[in-house]
């Protein structure tokens, strides 16, 4: 079965530019969550959707960063204007609703220089 | 902020050698889970835990959910060189998908 699929799984841009993260989540799965992971502050959550709606999006850190999930099937994160200190391994997870166990995809390795 | 304190933060052992990691919180969880990170990859889910007390093996690896509802630990016998990598624990509180994660263990193994 398919797991979690992010695209692209390395990105380097220049600071200013957008940067858009993808991510398909398993099929049939209700929540979709995005999580940063740095050196300094491990695993931190971005935000999280249940069936297609934002729930929670505390974790976000500052208004450059959006996050939206059209359909059942995918969501993005954008980062605009990026900057250097944006850089960090981006995951997405999607898990069934009620406590089910999150499942992550393999990241994105964001460098914004 | 709701913290997990994960110990130790790095362990270097010999293939063979058995290794124990735990997590403890200032706060009550409903969920404990156990992932491992293997580089440019991202976190494996390992083991979960629903009930305060319980005791779960997956392989090598057993974990136990602690009875107060505030630290799990995990175990993992006779490890091998593949168990390299970092692992993490993370908690839930009940009516609530958000996780937060300890800092995670990073395990090196020597063959």
């Amino acid at each position: 079965d398919a797991g979690v699929i992010q695209s692209p799984r390395h990105e380097v841009t220049e600071m200013g530019q957008e940067v858009t993260l993808r991510c398909k989540p398993i099929s049939g799965h209700n929540s979709l969550f995005w999580y940063r992971q740095t050196m300094m502050r491990g695993l931190e959550l971005l935000i999280y959707f249940n069936n297609n709606v934002p729930i929670d999006d505390s974790g976000m850190p500052e208004d450059r960063f959006s996050a939206k999930m059209p359909n059942a099937s995918f969501s993005t994160l954008k980062i605009q204007p990026s900057e250097p200190r944006d850089s960090a391994v981006y995951f997405c997870a999607s898990s069934l609703a009620d406590n089910q166990p999150q499942h992550f995809g393999d990241g994105t390795r964001l460098s914004i220089l | 902020g709701q913290q997990l304190n994960q110990s130790p933060q790095s362990m270097f052992i010999q293939e063979g050698e058995d290794v124990s990691m735990n997590c403890t919180s200032s706060s009550i969880f409903n969920t404990w889970l156990w992932y491992k990170q293997d580089p440019g990859e991202g976190p494996v889910l390992l083991i979960a835990l629903y009930k305060a007390g319980e005791l779960t093996s997956n392989g090598r690896l057993t974990a136990q959910f602690g009875i107060t509802r505030k630290d799990s630990f995990l175990n993992i016998s006779a490890s091998i060189p593949s168990d390299v990598g970092i692992y993490f624990c993370a908690g839930q509180w009940g009516g609530s998908e958000k996780l937060v994660f300890g800092k995670g263990m990073k395990l090196t193994v020597n063959p």
